[in-house]
């Protein structure tokens, strides 16, 4: 079975500023990794994934995310978050043949002026 | 494009009743998902459908809990009776093809059982 640990739970950041969300996966098989968002009293919409290739994948609003597999991480980065940012953020991983996703506990980014 | 369309998105109820949560997948898609998400577990899948046919419910909690996919368009998730401890957002998600296609989210339906 898979599962996925954010090491932070909350995260305050001042507007401009940058921010990194860790997430670590464990896995004895290959997988699929994703990243995605939940805006309060909203459903989720996926920012980005890792499905093969380039290690680094660049998502919607200018969020990327970088794959390690030999510290089986794929911790999420914006080099300058908005207001707008302010939501909880989903690490999740599946096993390569198969679409069950596991979710993290989330990391919560509030934004401050 | 519609996305996943849930209903109703909030219901409140008293405990020992029947709760009846519906969704409508994106046209097209094949695979269908309820998650249920609480302060307390997190995001948890119940059951997930592939061409309607259930394929893993290992993560439906108890045998109060049932889900059907009648056809491509439409999948309900019972809960009979109701308690307290059922309380959660539950979102419905659907998704198209193999694994690695994204998966879509509805934008849930708020349950309260008082």
């Amino acid at each position: 079975a898979q599962s996925v640990t954010q090491l932070d739970s909350q995260v305050p950041v001042f507007e401009e500023a940058p921010v990194e969300l860790r997430c670590n996966y464990s896995s004895s098989v290959s997988v699929y990794l994703f990243w995605y968002v939940q805006y309060p009293n909203q459903g989720l919409q996926l920012l980005l994934k890792y499905l093969s290739g380039s290690t680094l994948v660049k998502g919607i609003n200018g969020f990327e995310a970088e794959f390690n597999k030999s510290q089986t991480s794929f911790h999420l980065r914006k080099p300058s978050v908005h207001i707008s940012d302010t939501a909880e953020y989903f690490c999740a991983v599946t096993k390569a043949a198969g679409n069950k996703l596991t979710f993290g506990g989330g990391t919560r980014v509030l934004v401050k002026p | 494009d519609a996305g996943v369309i849930q209903s109703p998105r909030h219901e409140v109820t008293e405990m020992g009743q029947e709760v009846t949560l519906r969704c409508k997948p994106i046209s097209g898609h094949n695979s269908l998902f309820w998650y249920r998400q609480t302060m307390m577990r997190g995001l948890e899948l119940l059951i997930y459908f592939n061409n309607n046919v259930p394929i893993d419910d290992s993560g439906m909690p108890e045998d109060r809990f049932s889900a059907k996919m009648p056809n491509a368009s439409f999948s309900t998730l019972k809960i009979q009776p109701s308690e307290p401890r059922d309380s959660a957002v539950y979102f419905c998600a659907s998704s198209q093809g193999d694994s690695g296609n994204t998966i879509y989210f509805g934008e849930g339906s708020w349950l309260t059982v008082v």
